[in-house]
């Protein structure tokens, strides 16, 4: 099936550091769907992009989706210690199910 | 409120045993699905269902079991044929409609002792 590489897989940031997670495929992505996993919680649904070159923002997090569909990312300004925890990208393939990422493993130190 | 429920949070396994994960929802979604975590890593899709009385095998469905017989049910039998189980369990459900992301239980986490 359709593969999602995502990276890097950890990232240690000072508190008030930028942070950015990618995430790439060989093949043209339909949709893309970031989540949130916290330290011993599950995932969370952050925003879905769907068009190409498309930008959305929340708050301090801006998604990014290629201009020709095969990346996305996501970049986090100014980290604070609540941004602790795993980041995944998911493509929603022409199926409806979600092939994820491996994830990006976010530190933020204070 | 709406959400989905999985039970047990631990569970603990022999070797030889089935097990059976619960994942019950009351969001009146179609679709739900249950992903295998492992540590330090994505997550895998086992089984998912898009109506009732109907699922399909995701990408590591052996060794694993299911059934969809109420729309709000989708229970997950992990049978002796898995041979390394130990993992983190998660249910997710979903809707058609454009923008709404998967919705996760809590997880279920076995361990085989």
């Amino acid at each position: 099936g359709q593969q999602v590489m995502q990276i890097p897989q950890y990232q240690h940031v000072q508190e008030g550091e930028d942070f950015t997670t990618y995430c790439n495929s060989s093949t043209t992505l339909s949709n893309i769907q970031w989540y949130k996993q916290r330290p011993g919680g599950h995932p969370v649904f952050l925003i879905q992009l769907v068009k190409s070159g498309e930008v959305k923002k929340q708050k301090r997090l801006t998604f990014q989706f290629g201009e020709a569909k095969k990346n996305s990312s996501l970049h986090i300004t100014a980290t604070q210690t609540t941004d602790v925890g795993t980041y995944f990208c998911a493509d929603s393939g022409s199926a409806r199910q979600l092939t994820f990422g491996s994830g990006t493993q976010l530190t933020v130190l204070p | 409120d709406g959400g989905i429920t999985q039970s047990p949070k631990y569970l603990f396994r022999k070797e030889g045993q089935n097990v059976t994960l619960s994942c019950e929802q009351n969001l009146n979604h179609d679709a739900m699905y249950w992903y295998r975590q492992d540590p330090g890593q994505g997550l895998r899709l086992i089984y998912y269902s898009q109506i009732v009385n109907d699922f399909q095998k995701g990408d590591i469905a052996e060794g694993y079991s299911v059934s969809r017989e109420k729309k709000e049910s989708f229970p997950l039998t992990v049978t002796s044929a898995q041979k390394n189980p130990t993992a983190f369990y998660l249910c997710a459900s979903s809707i058609a409609a454009q923008g709404i992301g998967y919705t996760f239980g809590s997880g279920t986490r076995l361990t085989v002792v």
